[in-house]
C-alpha cells in the first residue's frame, strides 16, 4: 500500500539531547513536509523539501535539521538547541507541478522531553 | 506568514444536524485553499483543493464554497453524523510562494473541532 510512514509513534528524550524522527513515503512524491502541532495551534511548518538534496525553512525552523538524501525519506532532528521540543510532530508529502496538489499525512510522532 | 482564522473554534450538533464552519484569509494573497478533515488518532485527509472565485466542491454530504474576492470559505456538512466527528483545518496557499520557489507551501488555521451526538 501506497502511503508514509512515521517512527517512533512516542519518543521521550532527555534535555540536552538530539533526536531524530524518521519519515519514510512510497507515493513517488517529490516534496517532502514537517509540521509541528501545539495545543490551541494550527500546523506549523518547520522544514519542507521539493527535491532531493534541497530543502527549506518553514516557520519555526530554529533549532532543528533535516536532510533529503532520497526521495523517499525526510529525517527531521530536533537539536538540544530547540527550547521547547514536547509536541506532536507531523510528516507529509505532495506532488509539486501542475497544480496546488493536496498533501498526504504520516500518523505522526509525539516528542516529549523529560 | 498568512493570517488564517476558522469559526468557530469548536462545534457540538445532534445527529441529522446540518452545519458549516468558515475559513478567512487575505484576498489579495491568494492562490488556493486546502480543506482537510483530521480524526482522533489519525492522520489528516484531504478533502478538497480550491483555486477558482466561486468555486463549489461536494464529497458525499460535505461541500466547500470559495469566495477569493472577499477572502472566505464555507465548509457544510448535511445531516451530521457521528462519524463525521474530527477536527476540519483549512490552509490557503498564496502565490509568491509558487513564485519564490515556495512549492506547495501551506498555511494552517487552527481548525474547528466539530462533536457530533446521537
Amino acid at each position: 500500500d501506497g502511503g508514509i510512514t512515521q517512527s517512533p509513534k512516542y519518543l521521550f528524550r532527555k534535555e540536552g539531547q538530539n533526536v531524530t524522527l524518521s519519515c519514510e513515503q512510497n507515493l513517488n512524491h517529490d516534496a517532502m513536509y514537517w509540521y509541528r502541532q501545539d495545543p490551541g495551534q494550527g500546523l506549523r511548518l518547520i522544514y519542507y523539501s521539493q527535491i532531493v538534496n534541497d530543502f527549506q525553512k518553514g516557520d519555526i525552523a530554529e533549532g532543528y535539521s533535516v536532510s533529503r538524501e532520497k526521495k523517499e525519506s525526510f529525517p527531521l532532528t530536533v537539536t538540544s538547541a530547540q527550547k521547547n521540543p514536547t509536541a506532536f510532530y507531523l510528516c507529509a508529502s505532495s506532488a509539486t507541478s501542475g497544480g496546488p496538489w493536496e498533501q498526504f499525512f504520516g500518523p505522526g510522532t509525539r516528542l516529549t522531553v523529560l | 506568514i498568512l493570517n488564517v482564522e476558522q469559526s468557530p473554534q469548536s462545534l457540538h450538533v445532534q445527529e441529522g444536524d446540518s452545519t458549516n464552519f468558515t475559513c478567512s484569509f487575505p484576498s489579495s494573497n491568494f492562490y488556493a485553499l486546502h480543506w482537510y478533515r483530521w480524526e482522533t488518532a489519525k492522520s489528516p485527509e484531504a478533502l478538497f483543493v480550491m483555486t477558482l472565485n466561486g468555486d463549489e466542491k461536494k464529497k458525499g454530504r460535505i461541500s466547500a464554497t470559495l469566495n477569493t474576492k472577499e477572502g472566505y470559505s464555507y465548509l457544510y456538512i448535511k445531516g451530521s453524523q457521528p462519524e463525521d466527528s474530527a477536527t476540519y483545518l483549512c490552509a490557503p496557499k498564496a502565490p509568491r510562494d509558487i513564485l519564490t520557489g515556495g512549492g506547495n507551501k501551506l498555511t494552517f488555521g487552527t481548525g474547528t473541532q466539530l462533536k457530533v451526538e446521537l
